[in-house]
C-alpha cells in the first residue's frame, strides 16, 4: 500500500539553527509531492510543491525541499529557524488515484 | 477569493444529536475533500467529490456519517446520531484536481458530550 512516512513526530531546534524535516514516499509512479504547514487552531496551508521539472523547490517563509527519486525522499529544510516556524508540518503525496498525507511532524523552536 | 469557508467554527452537542457541518469550496475547484483530525489518529481523509459526485468514501467511519454535495458551491457532512468519539476537528478542502494542492478551510471543532 502506498504510504508517506515522516521520521520524527516531534523535532526541536534552536532559533537560528537548521531545520530538517524528513519525508519519504512510496509511490512507484511519478508523484506530486507537497509540504503543508498547520499553525495552532488553523487549517493546513501549502508551503511548497513538486510536480515536474526542477527537483529543488522553494516555498514560502524561506523553506525549500528537494525531490530525490533514488531515495524516494522529499525532505524539507530551512537554513535558520525562527520562532514563528513552530507548527505542525505535513508531507503529502498524490498519484493517479490516491491522496496520502503523512502523520505530521511537530516543530518546536527553542529561543 | 475568500478561500474555503466552513461553518460553524465550533459545535458542541450532546450524544445522540444530529450534527451538520458545512463547506463552501473555492469557486472553480472541481474537487472537494472532507478530513477529520484527532490527536490519536492524525489527519484522516473521509470522502472526496469530483464535480459534485462522491468518488471515494472508503474513509467514512460508519453509516452514521454521510456527506452530500448538492451543487458546486456547497457540501455538507452529517453525523447522525453523534457520539463522543466523533469529537475532532473536521476540515474541508478543495482543489482544481485530485493531484494538485489542496486549499483547506479553517475547520470545525466538534465536541460531543
Amino acid at each position: 500500500a502506498q504510504s508517506v512516512t515522516q521520521l520524527g513526530s516531534h523535532v526541536s531546534v534552536s532559533e537560528g539553527a537548521l531545520v530538517l524535516l524528513r519525508c519519504n514516499y512510496s509511490s512507484s509512479v511519478p508523484p506530486y509531492l507537497f509540504w503543508y504547514v498547520q499553525y495552532p487552531n488553523q487549517g493546513l496551508q501549502l508551503l511548497l510543491k513538486y510536480t515536474t521539472g526542477a527537483t529543488l523547490v522553494k516555498g514560502i517563509n524561506g523553506f525549500e525541499a528537494e525531490f530525490k527519486k533514488s531515495e524516494t525522499s522529499f525532505h524539507l529544510t530551512k537554513p535558520s529557524a525562527h520562532m514563528s516556524d513552530a507548527a505542525e508540518y505535513f508531507c503529502a503525496e498524490t498519484s493517479y488515484d490516491k491522496v496520502i498525507f503523512g502523520p505530521g511532524t511537530s516543530l518546536s523552536v527553542i529561543p | 477569493d475568500a478561500g474555503v469557508i466552513q461553518s460553524p467554527r465550533h459545535e458542541v452537542t450532546e450524544m445522540g444529536q444530529e450534527v451538520t457541518l458545512r463547506c463552501k469550496p473555492i469557486s472553480g475547484h472541481d474537487y472537494l475533500f472532507w478530513y477529520r483530525q484527532t490527536m490519536m489518529r492524525g489527519l484522516e481523509l473521509l470522502i472526496y467529490f469530483n464535480n459534485n459526485v462522491p468518488i471515494d468514501d472508503s474513509g467514512m467511519p460508519e453509516d452514521r456519517f454521510s456527506a452530500k454535495m448538492p451543487n458546486a458551491s456547497f457540501s455538507t457532512l452529517k453525523i447522525q446520531p453523534s457520539e463522543p468519539r466523533d469529537s475532532a476537528v473536521y476540515f474541508c478542502a478543495s482543489s482544481i484536481s485530485r493531484r494538485h494542492e489542496q486549499y483547506f478551510g479553517p475547520g470545525t471543532r466538534l465536541t460531543v458530550t
